[in-house]
């Protein structure tokens, strides 16, 4: 089956731009995360998608960060205006409906440097 | 509040030494626990969950609940074992996303 989908891979940008990531789950997978890696750091949950509805967004800095997934497939983080701090490897997972046996599947990131 | 401590940045061994990657983590409940491992230049994927207590690739890991940990084994390390490996925990309640640790890098010299 086809993995996790995200682009773009690589984005440069410079303060206070603005930066929008895509990814496209696993077909049929009903909850999809979006993860926040800094360099050194395990991954980091900013939100989490069960269909279109968020479960978790405990941990999104709300202020400048905003996602969505509209019809319960594809997802788009936005961060505006970006910060310095804000330079990491941006993770998509999606999984099954969430059970003890289900597994998270990973994209290969968006590697966001913030200049 | 859940975490995962896993102490070592690095730990470098030789082929065929034995291997052991350590995974503290605090959690008042049942967790489940994870590891993932991230070979390079490929995604972060599931290596093996405790739950399922089977060996992949020739690791296994055991969860300890009175010392909380679930330190990743492996008895003959191999030169393709050389990968970045992540302790992760989900809780039995409510947020179903998952708590890393920082991560351990495994270089396995020949």
């Amino acid at each position: 089956e086809a993995g996790v989908a995200q682009s773009p891979r690589y984005k440069i940008i410079e303060k206070r731009q603005s930066v929008a990531f895509w990814c496209n789950p696993i077909s049929g997978h009903a909850t999809l995360y979006w993860y926040q890696q800094i360099l050194g750091q395990g991954p980091k949950l900013l939100i989490q998608f069960q269909n279109n509805g968020v479960v978790d967004d405990s941990q999104l800095p709300k202020d400048r960060f905003s996602a969505e997934r509209l019809k319960g497939v594809d997802s788009t983080l936005k961060i505006q205006p970006a910060k310095l701090e804000d330079s990491a490897v941006y993770l998509c997972a999606s999984s099954t409906i969430p059970r003890s046996t289900d597994t998270q599947y990973f994209g290969p990131g968006t590697r966001l440097t913030v200049l | 509040a859940q975490r995962v401590t896993q102490p070592e940045k690095l730990l470098s061994v030789f082929k065929g030494a034995p291997v052991e990657l350590k995974c503290n983590y605090s959690y008042s409940g049942s967790p489940e626990l994870f590891w993932y491992v991230q070979y390079s230049r490929q995604r972060l994927q599931l290596l093996l969950r405790h739950i399922s207590r089977e060996s992949i690739k020739g690791f296994t890991a055991d969860l300890n609940k009175g010392e909380t940990s679930f330190h990743l084994k492996k008895p003959f390390a191999q030169e393709e074992d050389s990968a970045m490996y992540y302790c992760a925990l989900r809780g039995d309640t409510g947020r179903r996303a998952l708590t890393f640790g920082s991560g351990t890098r495994l270089q396995v010299q020949p």
